[in-house]
């Protein structure tokens, strides 16, 4: 069974202070590691990708990073506008399409 | 271009009313999934089409849950009769057909069965 952990499961930091979340998953075998950033009361949206270990992808401030058994979400010098969730989930190559989440990290970001 | 659209963004019920969830995914996309999102257990697949054909159903919990989707642009979930324990917020995603392609998601249909 395909298990994705997550974590801190809250993280609070100041603006500026970087930091990295952490995604854990066992999956028999990888077709993709996706980010998502869910604010409250909306849908997840969409971040990141990742296919295989050693892939790197940014944006802005955000950085993920994939090895074979866990994949990082680095922000670096955080702004209030980052706090949301984030989210992680592993889609097996299976053939199985559904995405596996894990239960996610709370970011705040203080001024 | 429009994302994925739900309606309604609430809906309050009674237990034993039934309750029908409607999505329309993003235009080209070929296949579309339902999720349920709670506190206790967070996001999880319900069902999920392929060319408008149901592919894997294994997580629709019982047989009080039905979805369709009638045409490329159309999808509903329908819960009959409801209970307060399909109190969740539930999510439409959609994507290209092929594995490994992003899934974006709707803004969510948030179900309150009292």
């Amino acid at each position: 069974e395909d298990q994705v952990t997550q974590s801190p499961e809250a993280l609070r930091l100041q603006e500026g202070e970087s930091s990295s979340l952490n995604c854990s998953y066992t999956v028999s075998g990888l077709r993709g590691l996706f980010w998502y950033r869910q604010d409250p009361g909306k849908g997840p949206e969409f971040l990141f990708t990742l296919y295989s270990a050693g892939e790197e992808k940014e944006k802005e401030r955000l950085k993920a990073t994939l090895t074979k058994k866990e994949s990082f979400l680095h922000i670096t010098a955080p702004k209030p506008e980052d706090s949301a969730t984030y989210l992680c989930a592993v889609q097996a190559d299976t053939g199985r399409r559904a995405l596996t989440f894990g239960s996610g990290t709370r970011l705040q970001v203080q001024p | 271009d429009a994302g994925v659209i739900q309606s309604p963004r609430h809906e309050v019920t009674e237990m034993g009313q039934e309750v029908t969830l409607r999505c329309k995914p993003i235009s080209g996309h070929n296949s579309l999934f339902w999720y349920r999102q709670t506190m206790m257990r967070g996001l999880e697949l319900l069902i999920y089409f392929n060319n408008n054909v149901p592919i894997d159903d294994s997580g629709m919990p019982e047989d009080r849950f039905s979805a369709k989707m009638p045409n490329a642009s159309f999808s509903t979930l329908k819960i009959q009769p409801s209970e307060p324990r399909d109190s969740a917020v539930y999510f439409c995603a959609s994507s290209r057909a092929r594995p490994g392609d992003t899934q974006y998601f709707g803004p969510g249909t948030r179900l309150t069965v009292l």
